[in-house]
């Protein structure tokens, strides 16, 4: 039972590429979350979803777009990465509460 | 602006004392309070949570206690332990979908 993973852990980006952060969970949770952590900050929230097929956007939803196609995956996508987009990103689920377990974090670099 | 606010960014505490870490919040409709331990280069885990209609919750050496009227809460820790250290987040949830309000962290170093 691995929880709430995501790939990658790091990743360095040139300014103007694109790239897409996988979240995928096996505990069959409806809701999953992508936040982001910048240095001396609380986890703000980018957007979310409450069931296959949702999304919603967050406290900080531009230069970000998400899918959740299948209920165990959350894709965070960037069009175009920017410097400010540097930052460590965190996925997140829960069933139906909010006790949300969360994955490993992916270290992203925009240089 | 930030909803939830941890004031103070570290806390040093010797093994086998009592570490308080506060939060303060300012949103009325926050229903949830919960507490995240997070380690370097790691993800926050879940360490303990309260309901808004409760005024204390206990689980082992960790008891938050939650003050609504002063939209204020605490966490104890009692007795401390040096595998404590790591950096405290104080979250709200009270939106849809179960999101999560995060204080910016405090950093708790418990010294043998």
């Amino acid at each position: 039972n691995a929880g709430v993973t995501q790939t990658p852990k790091f990743r360095v980006l040139k300014t103007g590429q694109s790239m897409t952060l996988l979240c995928a969970q096996d505990m069959n949770h409806e809701y999953m979350y992508w936040y982001r952590q910048d240095p001396g900050m609380g986890l703000r929230l980018i957007h979310y979803s409450v069931g296959e097929g949702t999304t919603a956007k967050g406290e900080v939803p531009d230069g970000y777009n998400v899918s959740r196609l299948k209920k165990q995956n959350f894709l965070l996508g960037l069009e175009s990465a920017a410097p400010s987009q540097t930052s460590v990103y965190f996925c997140a689920s829960t069933q139906g509460n909010p006790e949300a377990f969360f994955g490993q974090g992916t270290r992203l670099t925009v240089v | 602006d930030q909803q939830v606010k941890q004031n103070s960014p570290s806390l040093s505490v010797q093994e086998g004392r009592i570490s308080i870490l506060n939060c303060d919040y300012t949103n009325s409709m926050f229903d949830y309070f919960l507490w995240y331990k997070k380690y370097p280069a790691e993800g926050p885990t879940f360490l303990i949570s309260i309901s808004s209609i409760k005024d204390k919750n206990e689980d082992g050496r960790f008891t938050v206690f939650l003050n609504k009227s002063a939209k204020h809460l605490s966490l104890h820790i009692v007795p401390s332990q040096p595998g404590d250290s790591a950096v405290y987040f104080c979250a709200a949830s009270g939106n849809s979908g179960y999101a999560l309000n995060f204080g910016k962290g405090t950093s708790l170093l418990v010294t043998p």
